[in-house]
């Protein structure tokens, strides 16, 4: 089945430590993926997206992800995460017509 | 400002009793959708449209109806609600279909169902 796989429910970090969120695809040889953000009580906004070119792409609030076909992986990092960064991420993908959703990593930070 | 609106943010309604959930974008967006979020589901799509007098079924409509006879309009209508469907309800505008273009999503509503 077609789907987008976030492996963590739940990941926590500490404040200015360095974070990875895991997202791996499963559909199509040039997808379009997304990673959104989602903040306590509000709706998503798009942290950053890829469609080709350069497999490390660049984002919002100091996030960026690397697109890797041969792991169908497209990881989010950032290098220090601050407290406003707990939230949950949900990594995307295209499918025909429509965009589906991992089922979302939800981040812990600790102070 | 560029926004999608939803109303009301929080609904609570007993089974059966018709309701509708509005949704309204300034963007001359093309594209709008409704999803439905559950704790370890992600977001699920309900239903989507292309364009004017253009909907289709998401991955999960059953119980759901949907219209968009205005651009920057798409109510989404539940005719006879049930606690399954007590959720988290996004909707979303895209400039056209949400690859590659960005969805920009309104503040959800809260349905409970009892």
């Amino acid at each position: 089945a077609q789907s987008v796989t976030q492996p963590d429910i739940h990941i926590t970090v500490s404040e200015g430590a360095s974070l990875e969120l895991r997202c791996n695809y499963s559909y199509g040889a040039t997808p379009y993926l997304f990673w959104y953000v989602q903040s306590p009580g509000q709706g998503l906004q798009l942290l950053l997206k890829y469609f080709s070119g350069d497999t490390l792409v660049q984002g919002i609030k100091g996030f960026e992800a690397e697109f890797k076909r041969s792991q169908s992986s497209f990881n989010l990092r950032k290098p220090s995460v601050h407290w406003s960064d707990a939230a949950e991420y949900f990594c995307a993908q295209n499918r025909d017509d429509k965009i589906i959703f991992g089922k979302g990593t939800r981040l812990h930070i600790l102070p | 400002e560029a926004q999608v609106t939803q109303n009301p943010r929080y609904l609570i309604t007993v089974t059966g009793k018709k309701l509708t959930v509005t949704c309204s974008q300034n963007m001359n967006h093309e594209y709008m959708s409704w999803y439905r979020q559950d704790p370890g589901l992600g977001l699920r799509q309900i239903y989507y449209s292309m364009n004017v007098e253009v909907t289709d079924k998401g991955d999960v409509p059953e119980g759901y109806k949907v219209s968009r006879k205005e651009k920057r309009n798409f109510p989404l209508i539940l005719e006879s609600p049930s606690p399954n469907q007590t959720s988290l309800y996004f909707c979303a505008s895209s400039l056209g279909i949400p690859a590659p273009y960005e969805q920009y999503f309104g503040p959800g509503t809260r349905l409970t169902v009892t």
